[in-house]
């Protein structure tokens, strides 16, 4: 019954591969988010969809692209994977103006 | 955009002693603040929020304090145990839609 899982955990690829990253919630939420975690702790929002419309879109290189094909599930593509997009990428959920639940964390090494 | 700072970016105290947090915000508009604790490889979990409307909150041996005009708010953790040794992250909420900003992170070690 876990609140936010998150698919694959570890993620290790080359260079120029192109990798998916997976978020569900169970909590009936209707906000879902995508994260950005550097080696120095630095959380840093990425993507954020009310309904599966998205309503946040940071300054994110067009390499990443979010698809939220219903309103429990956001994931999340990357294309021509960069050494520094090493990470960890955390998917969260919230009701509007609550707090977030964190996914478990996808640990993305690019080598 | 919303702009959080926060301080220290490590911190280290003797177990039984306080331990103090701060973070500034530079959006009036936000009007919700929440602090998590990040465990070592783990994901970021609420230990406790304030809104906009309030100036502090406790939570057993947890404490925020918000003050708007001046665009600060605190985590006062007292008695100080082991296992609140963590990374701690203040944010900064504004927005229907909570555009969530998060401080940089502070490192709590609590030496035994």
């Amino acid at each position: 019954d876990t609140a936010v899982s998150q698919t694959p955990k570890y993620l290790v690829t080359q260079m120029g591969n192109d990798k998916s990253i997976k978020c569900e919630q169970n909590l009936g939420h209707d906000t879902m988010y995508w994260y950005k975690q550097d080696s120095k702790k630095f959380l840093k929002i990425m993507f954020s969809y009310n309904n599966k419309e998205l309503i946040i879109n940071e300054t994110v290189p067009n390499r990443f692209s979010p698809k939220s094909p219903d309103k429990a599930h956001l994931n999340l593509h990357i294309n021509s994977l960069e050494l520094g997009d090493s990470a960890v990428y955390f998917c969260a959920s919230s009701r509007t103006r609550e707090d977030q639940y964190f996914g478990p964390g996808t640990r993305l090494l690019v080598l | 955009g919303e702009n959080v700072e926060q301080h220290p970016s490590t911190l280290s105290v003797q177990e039984g002693d306080s331990a103090v947090i701060k973070c500034t915000y530079s959006d009036s508009a936000s009007n919700y603040f929440p602090w998590y604790k990040q465990e070592l490889g783990k994901r970021p979990q609420l230990i406790i929020d304030i809104r906009s409307n309030v100036g502090e909150k406790k939570d057993q041996r947890i404490a925020v304090t918000l003050n708007k005009t001046a665009k600060h708010f605190s985590l006062h953790i007292t008695e100080t145990q082991p296992e609140d040794s963590a990374v701690y992250f203040c944010a900064a909420v504004s927005g229907g839609y909570q555009k969530v900003t998060f401080g940089t992170g502070t490192k709590l070690q609590v030496i035994p």
